[in-house]
């Protein structure tokens, strides 16, 4: 089993609507967690850290499950610019982080 | 403020010869990684400074493989004798005291 495990998609969704995808990790000492975006041919780009009471920027909303040990990511009124892949990184210990292979979503309009 | 900063931007190489990736972290971050990325694929780790030194080269594919860091900045992979299966994006990504990383734009190289 990998330490860090994301549901490679792709998603396909409408324009405007609300999409989420988890991300599974298998270390329980785990105390951060990242989500990241890639757009294609470019560098990932921190999104949102993801804290213990769940955080919001705008449209995006993160939430940690320490028991069942997963992160998730909702996007509310989707655009065609939130196209992209999304990569989630969890903390193995002290400055390492371990990343998922990356959930691809497509939204069509 | 600058970003990460890596050139060069792409390399093209014949098998065989030698390349030298750079990358120039956020000023004042001391941790420094060094990853991989095939075309499709996720992220593969090669290595990781804090400050000039290398707790964990565990993710160095082969002794092809090196990297150093020198001044706590400025850091250099490089590639030995180069194969077709070595192209791939390499991303460079600093942290300051934290864990959360900025990416560089990336080298991408290609072995013919």
């Amino acid at each position: 089993r990998k330490e860090v495990e994301q549901d490679p998609g792709p998603f396909n969704v409408p324009e405007g609507a609300t999409v989420a995808f988890n991300c599974t990790y298998s270390n329980s000492a785990s105390q951060s967690f990242f989500w990241y975006r890639q757009d294609c041919r470019k560098e990932p780009k921190l999104l949102m850290s993801v804290y213990s009471s769940g955080n919001e920027d705008g449209r995006f909303t993160a939430q940690l499950n320490r028991a069942s040990q997963y992160i998730s990511l909702l996007i509310r009124d989707s655009k065609l610019s939130d196209s992209a892949t999304y990569l989630c990184a969890v903390n193995r210990e002290g400055y390492q982080l371990i990343w998922g292979a990356g959930t691809k979503l497509i939204i069509k309009p | 403020g600058a970003g990460v900063s890596q050139s060069p931007s792409n390399k093209v190489t014949e098998k065989g010869k030698d390349v030298e990736l750079r990358c120039d972290p956020i000023s004042g971050h001391t941790a420094l990684y060094w990853y991989r990325q095939s075309l499709g694929q996720g992220l593969e780790f090669l290595i990781y400074f804090q400050g000039n030194s290398a707790p964990d080269k565990s993710g160095l594919p082969s002794d092809r493989f090196s990297a150093e860091r020198t001044g706590g900045s400025v850091s250099t992979l490089t590639i030995q004798r180069t194969q077709q299966e070595d192209s791939a994006v390499y991303l460079c990504a600093s942290s300051p005291q934290g864990e959360t990383q900025y990416f560089g734009p990336g080298t991408r190289l290609l072995v013919l």
